[in-house]
């Protein structure tokens, strides 16, 4: 496999439960980051880890939990989601520490809070 | 702080039509500058960059080129094609703090058989 793999790509989802979503990098990249992309709005970055330490959290809800393992992959945990949460989630990974360095993107995982 | 603005979209062309979309941005150091494009139902994914002044970053007919004196990085494409719908993003990373990707907000294309 090669480049960010997103999973699942789609997932419905009660308010009352619990889910994650996962995403590895076959890239040997040292940083990974979560991005909310809602309709309408412009790309949020929720969650940046580099080096497997969190460096990033841009005033998220707690019932968003990120786990980064190791440096390959990349968890967000989802608990008593709101229906305005639904959105497209995506993950990316960069080498932090190159210049002129660019993201890789998984193909997002699809979410529906309902 | 950091940031980058795009023009609004959505922008809708007929097919051949010539296509400027166009970046600026602020930065307190010294950019490298992206475009990257999303198909429905895809992430993101890069098109071209350029990494410093007066460089031009070129991919699949699209061109852009890094202005410092006007901070801009406008995209370009001479005659554009219905498989160039998709939503085009303007983004920059700073070498100082290189975890940080700075995206503008996004411009949809839709172009017209």
């Amino acid at each position: 496999e090669t480049g960010v793999t997103q999973t699942p790509r789609h997932l419905v989802m009660g308010m009352t439960n619990k889910k994650s979503l996962k995403c590895e990098q076959h890239l040997g990249h040292n940083a990974m980051y979560w991005y909310k992309q809602s309709a309408k709005k412009p790309l949020e970055l929720m969650f940046v880890y580099s080096l497997e330490e969190r460096v990033e959290n841009n005033s998220v809800p707690s019932r968003f939990s990120p786990e980064c393992p190791n440096s390959s992959h990349l968890f967000l945990h989802l608990h008593t989601l709101q229906p305005e949460d639904s959105a497209l989630y995506l993950c990316a990974s960069s080498q932090v520490g190159q210049a002129n360095t660019e993201a890789f993107f998984g193909q997002g995982t699809r979410l529906t809070v309902v | 702080g950091d940031s980058v603005t795009q023009m609004e979209g959505p922008v809708t062309l007929s097919e051949e039509a010539f296509l400027t979309i166009n970046c600026t941005y602020t930065a307190t150091g010294y950019p490298s500058l992206f475009w990257y494009v999303q198909y429905p139902g895809e992430g993101l994914q890069l098109l071209l960059k350029a990494t410093k002044a007066d460089d031009k970053g070129s991919n699949k007919g699209f061109e852009a080129t890094y202005r410092k004196e006007t901070t801009s990085f406008h995209l370009e494409k001479g005659s554009v094609q219905v498989s160039d719908s998709a939503v085009y993003f303007c983004a920059l990373t700073l070498y100082s703090s290189a975890s940080k990707i700075i995206f503008g907000s996004g411009t949809r294309l839709s172009i017209r058989p």
